[in-house]
């Protein structure tokens, strides 16, 4: 059975900071894998999406990369702001499945 | 984004009573999906439908119906609600070729 796990729970940064939240996965038979941003109160926003086939996507200040043979992913946000303050969470969905399975998130927040 | 819209977006109800959640989407996505999220828990999955009549149970399906009668539109249903279903409830739906999952802003359902 697949399991998710982002470590750490939360982080605590100074704004201008370059920093690194971590997902990692126990099954690497994985199609792709997708990260999220929810806002308090809010729904998931879907940053990046990273096939199995690709090492790293980016969008603007961010960039995921993806090691399916070590069960892992990181998402870079560089000099990070105090709007980037949110919950991120990774998901991975496994070959053949229709279902994602989700990490329980990384609460970040970017102090002014 | 999907087009996601949620309703009601706020509800309270009592314990015993019958309540029923829309999402409705806008993109013609084949698959659409329920989660609850809760502290702790995480997004778990309830049920998800991949088309018109065709749905399927998630990991804590039990007191939860669907319905799926138009691609548009996904209803879940309590059948009796209890105290342990007080929770946030989000609305997925996926976006074929790239699997890219998209959420609608979430339906905050008390039992009281």
């Amino acid at each position: 059975k697949q399991e998710v796990t982002q470590i750490p729970a939360a982080l605590s940064v100074p704004e201008g900071e370059n920093l690194v939240l971590n997902c990692s996965f126990t099954d690497s038979a994985i199609y792709n894998l997708q990260w999220f941003r929810q806002d308090p109160g809010k729904g998931l926003t879907s940053l990046l999406l990273i096939q199995s086939s690709q090492r790293e996507q980016t969008s603007g200040r961010l960039n995921a990369s993806l090691d399916k043979s070590s069960g892992r992913s990181t998402l870079y946000i560089a000099a990070s702001q105090p709007g980037d303050s949110a919950t991120y969470l990774c998901a991975v969905l496994q070959g053949g499945s229709e279902k994602l399975v989700f990490g329980k998130g990384t609460k970040l927040t970017v102090n002014p | 984004d999907a087009g996601i819209t949620q309703s009601p977006r706020h509800k309270v109800t009592e314990t015993g009573t019958p309540v029923t959640l829309r999402c409705h989407q806008t993109e013609n996505h084949r698959y659409m999906y329920w989660y609850r999220q809760d502290p702790g828990h995480g997004l778990r999955l309830i049920h998800y439908s991949y088309g018109v009549k065709d749905t399927d149970k998630g990991e804590v399906s039990d007191g939860y119906s669907v319905s799926r009668s138009k691609t548009e539109d996904f209803l879940l249903t309590l059948e009796s609600a209890t105290s342990s279903q007080t929770s946030v409830y989000f609305c997925a739906t996926w976006r074929g070729g790239s699997y890219e999952q998209y959420f609608g802003p979430g339906t905050r359902l008390t039992v009281t």
